[in-house]
């Protein structure tokens, strides 16, 4: 079946740096991918829309400049956390859209980032 | 009032119980899908449903568009389904999902 890869699984990092999470859908090339967050104990929440070859589209609330997003390709989509701070210590998850009559979301294993 | 959302929150059981996860909303949708969440983080899509029943192994789900409301069964439930399992909506493109409930298995 279809795969995403997300790459890396977790990170530590400290404050200030930047952190580029990639999320590859290795069997099927995807048009849409999509980044979510997970705080502990809580559900994903959906924070944009990453499309190929256009901006990302960010839900209310996500700063673009601090989470910059590229899909340069139909198969990658990276997220980048720009000057990490301990508030942004989460878990980040990625998905991708195999499209066609199915509509099958693909989640890759997720990121875990810690901000010291 | 949320638009989706799953019971119990939480639900601890005994190795081969038969488990019932609920899932009711209230706006329209494509299809629905429920999700397992592991310890880890990793997240596997279990079924996506736009009608009626879907099984695969011991697992089996099922939908009421009518009611809007779908529930997840596990029979003969092992301690390895012990995870978050998770319904969301899919709407055009983005998906809505619930809190999510925490299943125990006890051996």
């Amino acid at each position: 079946g279809a795969v995403v890869s997300q790459h890396p699984s977790r990170v530590i990092c400290k404050s200030g740096t930047s952190v580029k999470i990639e999320c590859r859908s290795l069997d099927f090339q995807a048009t849409t991918m999509f980044w979510y967050r997970q705080f502990p104990k809580q559900s994903l929440m959906l924070m944009a829309t990453s499309n190929e070859g256009s901006k990302a589209t960010y839900e209310q609330g996500v700063e673009k400049d601090k989470f910059l997003i590229n899909h340069a390709s139909l198969t990658l989509s990276t997220l980048t956390v720009t000057s990490a701070h301990p508030e942004d210590s989460s878990f980040y998850i990625c998905s991708a859209n195999e499209g066609g009559p199915k509509n099958i979301q693909y989640f890759g294993a997720g990121t875990r980032l810690s901000v010291l | 009032k949320n638009e989706v959302e799953q019971s119990p929150q939480n639900l601890t059981a005994q190795e081969g119980e038969f488990i019932t996860i609920n899932c009711s909303y209230s706006v329209g949708i494509s299809a629905l899908h429920w999700l397992q969440q592991h310890p880890g983080g990793g997240i596997v899509s279990l079924f996506m449903l736009s009608s009626g029943k879907k099984k695969h192994g011991r697992l089996i789900a099922t939908i009421n568009i009518q009611e809007k409301h779908s529930s997840l069964h596990i029979t003969a439930s092992h301690p390895r389904d012990s995870a978050v399992y998770i319904c969301a909506l899919q709407g055009a493109q983005k998906l809505v999902f619930g809190q999510g409930t925490r299943l125990t298995i006890n051996p």
